[in-house]
């Protein structure tokens, strides 16, 4: 068990810029999530994948916020056009699949849009 | 719309005596609750969780209630270390969805 892996953990990009990160989850967990955290506040859900499956995506989540897990292992979450408003920890987490479970968070990526 | 509200967004409690960390929830389809702890530059990690149909769950110094009737949870600290200093988040799950619902937070520092 080598826990969720996110990368990178830290990016600075210019405004207008596109960015990509990737999560590794823990082997063998068929879920998968993307959250955002800004100062001040708690982990604000964006979307969540069973397998390759996207089945849940916040409102919050605009055009520009993309997110595939092709083969049901690594997820890569993409921001295009990025806007000062972007800055924020992004984290990934992930979970067996069953109900009633926790989630286990890996150390996130920080973005900064200059 | 938070439907997951910790008010109180720091809590100050001496070594050794018991810290309790309070969160308040709007959904009463909420079947599943949880408790992260955060320490800076890293993810949050679990401490413990109670289901809808209990109304208290305990691991070792950790104690989570529920009250459902006045939709309100809360974890107990049993004796504070000065370790336990961090940011605790809780979170709930509405029933038919695995999405996760997080609270703003509560800074619990812990004085030697």
């Amino acid at each position: 068990d080598t826990g969720v892996s996110q990368d990178p953990r830290h990016k600075i990009t210019k405004r207008g810029q596109n960015v990509t990160f990737r999560c590794d989850p823990i082997s063998e967990h068929n879920r998968l999530y993307w959250y955002r955290q800004t100062l001040g506040q708690g982990p604000e859900f964006l979307t969540y994948f069973q397998n390759e499956a996207q089945l849940e995506k916040s409102r919050l989540l605009s055009d520009r916020f993309s997110a595939e897990r092709p083969k049901g292992s690594f997820s890569t979450l993409e921001i295009q056009r990025t806007e000062q408003g972007d800055s924020a920890m992004y984290l990934c987490a992930s979970s067996l699949g069953q109900d009633f479970e926790k989630l286990f968070f890996g150390s996130g990526t920080q973005l900064s849009v200059l | 719309d938070q439907q997951v509200k910790q008010n109180s967004p720091s809590l100050s409690v001496q070594e050794g005596r018991i810290s309790i960390l309070n969160c308040d929830y709007t959904n009463s389809m909420f079947d599943y609750f949880l408790w992260y702890k955060k320490y800076p530059a890293e993810g949050p990690t679990f401490l413990i969780s109670i289901s809808s149909i209990k109304d208290k769950n305990e691991d070792g110094r950790f104690t989570v209630f529920l009250n459902k009737s006045a939709k309100h949870l809360s974890l107990h600290i049993v004796p504070s270390q000065p370790g336990d200093s961090a940011v605790y988040f809780c979170a709930a799950t509405p029933s038919g969805t695995y999405k996760y619902i997080f609270g703003t937070g509560t800074r619990l520092k812990v004085l030697a």
